[in-house]
């Protein structure tokens, strides 16, 4: 594709529930990004994959998040028992790799409710 | 996480005006990059600077990365409406891959 798709756009979950965000990243983008963008902040970095290995989670702010790249293209944001907290819009980013600029998605907008 | 503060949180300026925003890391940068938020936007890429002492210019814009590589700035002369946004810096500390974490950006309003 032209750019980073992200898909949903827009989810509302119930408290509690389990959620998965999918990342389309650049085809033959090496790097992967996932960040977290609370209302009228900036964004907070989440977790970072080079092809398949997810390399840095040190951003995952509980063990209810969980991000795989199984075959080093799409990536998968789940959050399990979802809770009000994790309410935020949901970045996605995809670069050719160190030293590369960073290409965006339009983003997730979750609202647990 | 990584601390990168950027200052002022906020800025109104009349169109025409300049206008400047600090970004400053706790710790030794490798790079760092710009990038500029329109509101209900994603992040959308500036710049990278990765010289001790690095100034680049776009236009109107102006990155200028510090001689110790722990802060940044961005410069706009004579502000246009267009530029309302958020801008944040993105810091990759040394030793720490190719991860970059955000500043705590700065929002521009400018009046027409």
């Amino acid at each position: 594709g032209a750019g980073v798709s992200q898909s949903p756009r827009y989810k509302v979950a119930k408290r509690g529930q389990d959620v998965a965000l999918r990342c389309d990243p650049i085809s033959g983008h090496v790097s992967l990004f996932w960040y977290q963008q609370a209302l009228g902040q900036g964004p907070e970095f989440l977790t970072y994959f080079q092809n398949e290995a997810q390399l840095d989670k040190s951003g995952l702010p509980s063990d209810r998040f969980f991000a795989e790249r199984p075959e080093g293209s799409v990536s998968t944001l789940k959050i399990q028992r979802t809770q009000q907290e994790d309410s935020a819009v949901y970045l996605c980013a995809s670069s050719l790799g160190g030293g590369f600029e960073a290409f965006f998605g339009q983003g997730t907008r979750l609202t647990v409710v | 996480g990584q601390q990168v503060m950027q200052i002022p949180q906020y800025q109104h300026v009349q169109e025409g005006e300049d206008f400047t925003t600090y970004c400053n890391s706790s710790t030794t940068l490798s790079n760092i990059q710009w990038y500029k938020q329109r509101p209900g936007g994603h992040p959308v890429f500036l710049i990278q600077l990765v010289k001790s002492g690095e100034v680049k210019k776009q236009k109107r814009l102006t990155f200028q990365f510090g001689e110790a590589k722990k802060n940044s700035s961005l410069h706009i002369t004579a502000t246009q409406t267009t530029d309302v946004g958020t801008y944040f810096c993105a810091a990759t500390p040394v030793g720490t891959g190719n991860q970059f974490y955000f500043g705590t950006g700065t929002s521009l309003t400018v009046i027409p």
